[in-house]
């Protein structure tokens, strides 16, 4: 199985800050990796897929970035409803794999 | 807009079998752009991938599961199935489901899922 690693596993941030999250995988995804939002009691929420790759509707704050191995999630300014749990995903290969996440809370 | 509705048991003895279902709306399973998975989360393990199902009935699924593991389609009524056999404790868990984005890079990423459907596993 290809594992997958996150760091921070947490951080403490304000509204406007630059945050990076970063994902790392066993082996190489190429540039299979998608990242998600997940707020307690909902399911996860597809942010970036094919690791650049913006979904239709979410903020231009968001995006991704890596090939390979190293994968980069950035919020370029936190907003009030960015405060969440990030996991990175690979769709390499099977069987799909997650990160631990990354829970950003209000500092 | 897709939208998916995991339905089932909340309560599952140890040793049973766990059966979810998961109602399409909005598009239709019988299509062969997509694969519709089944995922859980623990706050132990985190999230995992179950497996998927493809419209032609092929499955999939995580080896860490496979002997228990069965995912199945209903194209009459938009809805696919997950059971889990032989049940513990340790299958206690939010089940998601979910469909991927298709082609390319799409694929095995998850672009519409449930709400998630807790099942608990005890006695």
């Amino acid at each position: 199985d290809i594992q997958m690693t996150q760091s921070p596993s947490s951080l403490s941030a304000s509204v406007g800050d630059r945050v990076t999250i970063t994902c790392r995988a066993s082996q190489t995804i190429i540039s299979y990796l998608n990242w998600y939002q997940q707020k307690p009691g909902k399911a996860p929420k597809l942010l970036i897929f094919g690791a650049s790759n913006l979904q239709s509707g979410v903020p231009s704050r968001f995006s991704g970035s890596g090939s390979g191995t190293d994968f980069t999630l950035t919020i370029s300014s936190l907003q009030p409803e960015d405060f969440a749990t990030y996991y990175c995903q690979q769709s390499n290969r099977t069987p799909l794999t997650f990160g631990p996440g990354t829970t950003v809370d209000i500092k | 807009q897709v939208q998916l509705q995991e339905s089932g048991p909340g309560l599952v003895k140890p040793s049973e079998t766990l059966s979810l279902t998961c109602t399409v709306s909005g598009g239709s399973v019988n299509t062969d752009t997509y694969y519709w998975n089944w995922i859980r989360q623990t706050p132990g393990k985190g999230l995992e991938w179950i497996g998927y199902v493809y419209y032609s009935g092929s499955t999939k699924y995580n080896p860490s599961l496979k002997s228990r593991v069965t995912i199945s389609l209903d194209t009459s009524t938009n809805q696919f199935s997950l059971s889990l056999t032989s049940v513990t404790a340790a299958d206690t868990a939010v089940y998601f489901c979910a469909r991927d984005g298709g082609g390319g890079h799409g694929s095995g990423s998850f672009y519409y899922w449930g709400q998630g459907a807790l099942v608990t596993v005890s006695s």
